[in-house]
């Protein structure tokens, strides 16, 4: 069966650190990959996604970036996080030719101060 | 691109009332549709979902049709409990995209 992990469950960090978050699926190959960020009480904002290793399509031009080193790999990246980036961002995966469900980590709780 | 609809909410019921979620969507192409609820601190989990017409999607009691003439897919539940407390959000998906309404929060109680 597949299963999608994500670390850390929950980071706190000072305004203009770097961040790195992690996002690994299990039991599949070829996944597309999403990053998304839920503000507090909002919606799903779609961050990012990857249809390949090292194909990256953003969706919204902000001061993060994702990377794909690894075919179940997915990396969310800041070298200078900013007040408004805290949330909670979830990775998610689905099959490159299926129905379009998508399957959602347990997320990272993510509080700049 | 594809845009959705639902009601904001807070949804306040009491146990064992019947619950309606409302969802309209627009959607270029033929979209499937999806129903996703998240338990607080949580992501998401898929809780049913409508590939064609007139499918209807079910799961743990909660039900939703798929209405392309009306471009529907809302939400019901016959008999709501404490449990399922939650945030529900409603995606129609073209391609590998899923586009989600804001979410309704729904809270039961006893």
């Amino acid at each position: 069966s597949q299963t999608i992990h994500q670390w850390p469950a929950t980071l706190v960090q000072p305004v203009g650190s770097p961040l790195s978050l992690e996002c690994t699926v299990e039991g599949t190959s070829n996944p597309n990959l999403y990053w998304y960020r839920q503000a507090a009480g909002r919606g799903l904002q779609l961050l990012f996604y990857s249809v390949g290793i090292g194909q990256i399509s953003s969706e919204v031009p902000q001061n993060l970036s994702a990377s794909r080193p690894q075919d179940r790999q997915f990396i969310l990246s800041s070298k200078k996080l900013l007040l408004s980036d805290s949330g909670f961002y979830l990775c998610a995966w689905s099959y490159g030719l299926g129905d379009g469900e998508q399957f959602f980590g347990p997320g990272t709780r993510l509080t700049v101060l | 691109g594809n845009s959705v609809t639902q009601m904001e909410g807070p949804v306040t019921l009491s146990e064992e009332a019947f619950l309606t979620i409302n969802c309209t969507y627009t959607a270029t192409g033929y979209p499937s549709l999806f129903w996703y609820v998240q338990y607080p601190g949580e992501g998401l989990q898929l809780l049913l979902k409508a590939t064609k017409a007139d499918d209807k999607g079910s799961n743990k009691g909660f039900e939703a049709t798929y209405r392309k003439e009306t471009t529907s897919f809302h939400l019901e539940k016959g008999s709501v409990q404490v449990s399922d407390s939650a945030v529900y959000f409603c995606a129609p998906t073209t391609g590998n995209m899923l586009t989600f309404g804001g979410g309704t929060r729904l809270m039961v109680k006893p």
